[in-house]
């Protein structure tokens, strides 16, 4: 079955750490998105990539890194430098940026 | 700047109730606009709505899309527990990424 896949479902982090969320995706789909949801909020992008080798910023970047060295991944790495890193991460991907996305199923992220 | 407002943030409804959902859009270039349902993790699509006055249903939820006034209206009827959730909406622009608006958190009491 064509989907996407995020993992850990659940990550905890000690302060000063860097981690990395992994997105795949066999969907063969060109674009693909980070996502961070805080409690009772919307989703706010973080970074996205319309294209393998090719990434933008999105409204929230600072303290975040991505990759898109294929097609089908996009990690995203929470640096130390991120304030604020304990809160839901959604991948997403589509066929193209303005078209419907299809979503992850999330990875929650804690910082002890 | 490109923003898109639901409202309300949250609502408590009891289960029969009927409920709607609001959004409202100032992009540049619209496309279309989308509303998703998020229960515990991945959002999943519910309407796609790209033409004025044109409603879309699915079972019990419906959509509509009004281009010249900017907005548009997710209805819920005879709501149950499984309604429970938060419901997003989002604006998709020409050659661009989607913009969301922040939710409506939806909780339907037995």
């Amino acid at each position: 079955d064509g989907g996407i896949t995020q993992s850990p479902k659940y990550l905890f982090r000690k302060e000063g750490q860097n981690v990395t969320l992994s997105c795949e995706q066999n969907l063969n789909h060109d674009a693909m998105y980070w996502y961070r949801q805080d409690p009772g909020q919307g989703l706010r992008l973080i970074y996205y990539s319309q294209i393998v080798n090719d990434f933008q910023k999105g409204d929230i970047a600072e303290g975040y890194s991505v990759s898109r060295e294929k097609k089908e991944s996009f990690p995203l790495t929470v640096t130390s430098a991120q304030k604020n890193p304990t809160a839901f991460y959604l991948c997403a991907s589509s066929v193209a940026p303005n078209y419907g996305y299809t979503f992850g199923s999330g990875t929650r992220l804690t910082v002890v | 700047e490109d923003k898109v407002v639901q409202s309300p943030l949250s609502l408590v409804v009891h289960e029969g109730d009927t409920v709607t959902l609001n959004c409202s859009y100032e992009v540049t270039n619209f496309r279309s606009l989308l509303w998703y349902k998020q229960e515990k993790k991945a959002p999943t699509f519910l309407f796609m709505l790209t033409s004025s006055g044109i409603e879309k249903k699915s079972g019990r939820l419906s959509s509509i899309l009004d281009k010249k006034e900017l907005f548009s209206i997710l209805n819920i009827t005879a709501t149950q527990t499984g309604d429970s959730a938060i419901y997003l909406c989002a604006v998709s622009r020409l050659s661009d990424k989607l913009v969301f608006g922040a939710g409506t958190i939806l909780r339907v009491k037995s």
